[in-house]
C-alpha cells in the first residue's frame, strides 16, 4: 500500500485568497487524483493529476479555479484559487499504483 | 440514473448481530468493485476489494458480487461498536479501466450499539 502525507491538515482562510494542498507519495505511483467532499456527502472527483502534463478535470471544476500540478510520480499540488465560503470543505488526495486508490488524511478548508 | 448506488442508511444494528450494505451499479462492464470505510472526520480506508462473482472473505467482513444482477455487497459479522462508520462503495468510471477513475457511491452510514 501507499502512504501519502497531505498538508496543510485544516486551515481557515480569508474570501478571495488562494490555498496550495501538497499531496506526497512515498513510492511511485501511476495515478493521482484530487476529491472534494462536502460535510455528510460523498467524494466528488475533482481531477486526474497527470505527471508531467495538464491535468484532467471532471465536469464542473475548471482549472483556472482548482490548478493542479504533478511535477513527478511522487508528488501533486491542488491549489483553490479566489476562494469564497462555498470551498469550505475537506479535499483528499489519492494516489494508485494498480487499481487500489489510497488516500491521504485530507485537508479541511473553511472559508470567511 | 446514479452510476453506483447505495442502500439509503442510516443503518442501525445491535453489537454482536450481522450488519448488511448494498450497493448496485449501472455498467455492467465494470470488473471491480471496493468498499472504504471512514470514520467521522477521517480519510476513506480500503476494506474489501473484490472482482470475482460469488463471496470473498477477510475476517469478519464478507463482500459478494453478483454481476448478473449487477450488486455488490458487504457483510459485517459480529458487528463492533468500532465498525461504526461511513461505508462506501466505489467502482471504476463507465468505460474506464480498473487503473482510473472511481465512481464512489454516497454512502451508507453504519452505527453499531452496545
Amino acid at each position: 500500500s501507499a502512504v501519502i502525507s497531505q498538508k496543510p491538515s485544516r486551515d481557515i482562510c480569508q474570501r478571495g485568497t488562494s490555498l496550495t494542498i501538497q499531496c506526497q507519495v512515498d513510492s511511485q505511483v501511476t495515478m493521482m487524483f484530487w476529491y472534494r467532499q462536502q460535510p455528510g456527502q460523498s467524494l466528488t472527483l475533482i481531477a486526474t493529476a497527470n505527471q508531467g502534463s495538464e491535468a484532467t478535470y471532471e465536469s464542473g471544476f475548471v482549472i483556472d479555479k482548482f490548478p493542479i500540478s504533478r511535477p513527478n510520480l511522487t508528488f501533486s499540488t491542488l491549489t483553490v484559487s479566489n476562494m469564497s465560503p462555498e470551498d469550505s470543505s475537506i479535499y483528499l488526495c489519492s494516489a494508485a499504483a494498480t487499481e487500489i486508490q489510497y488516500f491521504g488524511a485530507g485537508t479541511r478548508l473553511s472559508v470567511l | 440514473q446514479k452510476e453506483v448506488e447505495q442502500n439509503s442508511g442510516p443503518l442501525s444494528v445491535p453489537e454482536g448481530a450481522i450488519a448488511s450494505l448494498n450497493c448496485t451499479y449501472s455498467d455492467r462492464g465494470s470488473q471491480s468493485f471496493f468498499w472504504y470505510r471512514q470514520y467521522s472526520g477521517k480519510s476513506p480506508e480500503l476494506i474489501m476489494s473484490i472482482y470475482s462473482n460469488g463471496d470473498k472473505e477477510d475476517g469478519r467482513f464478507t463482500a459478494q458480487l453478483n454481476k448478473a444482477s449487477q450488486y455488490v455487497s458487504l457483510l459485517i459479522r459480529d458487528s463492533q461498536p468500532s465498525d461504526s462508520a461511513t461505508y462506501l462503495c466505489a467502482a471504476p468510471n463507465a468505460g474506464g479501466t480498473s487503473y482510473g477513475k472511481l465512481t464512489f457511491g454516497q454512502g451508507t452510514i453504519l452505527t453499531v450499539h452496545p
